[in-house]
């Protein structure tokens, strides 16, 4: 059963940093790309970021280039998003998600709050 | 960007009627190489994360009911539920992954008549 399980969520001042994790288990890991999705509080959906299986290739949503860094551990099934110079608006739900063979998100974790407030 | 707008923002159905939602992408999402329309929709339940229903526009996702399917192509997407249930509640979203970034609609609210 695939599994992801994200932690490190929780409260920030603006302009602080935060590192969120995503444990994964159930499938090959090495074998995906991976991606985080995130949601504002009664809002939608926004794509965050994507990486590639080998960890060498990544994609960012504007909002966050040169603020938030996609990475990964294959050895250890992990999945990272450190997040520095925070905002009240990244507050959010993140979601790590697993990308399907075809580009759609076919897997989602439970997500972590991350709050950006004074 | 490609934008992607659903309609309506929400709706109200009885229960076993047909429930429809339409997606509109502002650039067509159909690769011309494969044939494939890179489109899906995720259904999100209240406190939950989203699922996967419907990939490719029209391919059901992994325990998906029949009576959820996907149709159109290009620009120009549905989802309906044949017969809703009461545990069929929720919000939907279509996203399009056919460029980045991934960008998804604003979601459609589904509620019981």
């Amino acid at each position: 059963e695939v599994q992801l399980v994200e932690s490190g969520g929780g409260l920030v001042q603006p302009g602080g940093s935060l590192r969120l994790s995503c444990a994964a288990s159930g499938f090959g890991f090495s074998g995906y790309w991976m991606s985080w999705v995130r949601q504002a509080p009664g809002k939608g959906l926004e794509w965050v970021a994507n990486i590639r299986q080998d960890g060498r290739e990544n994609w960012y949503v504007d909002s966050v280039k040169g603020r938030f860094t996609i990475s990964r551990d294959n050895a250890d099934n992990s999945l990272f998003l450190q997040m520095k110079s925070l905002r009240v608006e990244d507050t959010a739900v993140y979601y790590c998600t697993r990308i399907g063979t075809g580009g759609e998100f076919d897997y989602w974790g439970q997500g972590t709050l991350v709050t950006v407030s004074s | 960007d490609i934008v992607m707008t659903q309609s309506p923002d929400s709706l109200a159905v009885s229960l076993g009627e047909r429930a429809t939602i339409n997606c509109k992408s502002s650039r067509s999402v159909l690769y011309n190489s494969d044939n494939k329309n890179y489109l899906a929709w995720y259904q999100q339940k209240p406190g939950q994360p989203p699922k996967l229903l419907i990939y490719w526009a029209s391919m059901r996702g992994s325990g998906v009911p029949d009576r959820f399917s996907g149709s159109g192509s290009g620009t120009d997407f549905t989802l309906t539920i044949s017969s809703l249930q009461a545990e069929d509640v929720a919000v939907y979203y279509c996203q399009q992954y056919y460029s980045t970034p991934r960008t998804f609609g604003q979601g459609t609210k589904v509620e019981i008549k």
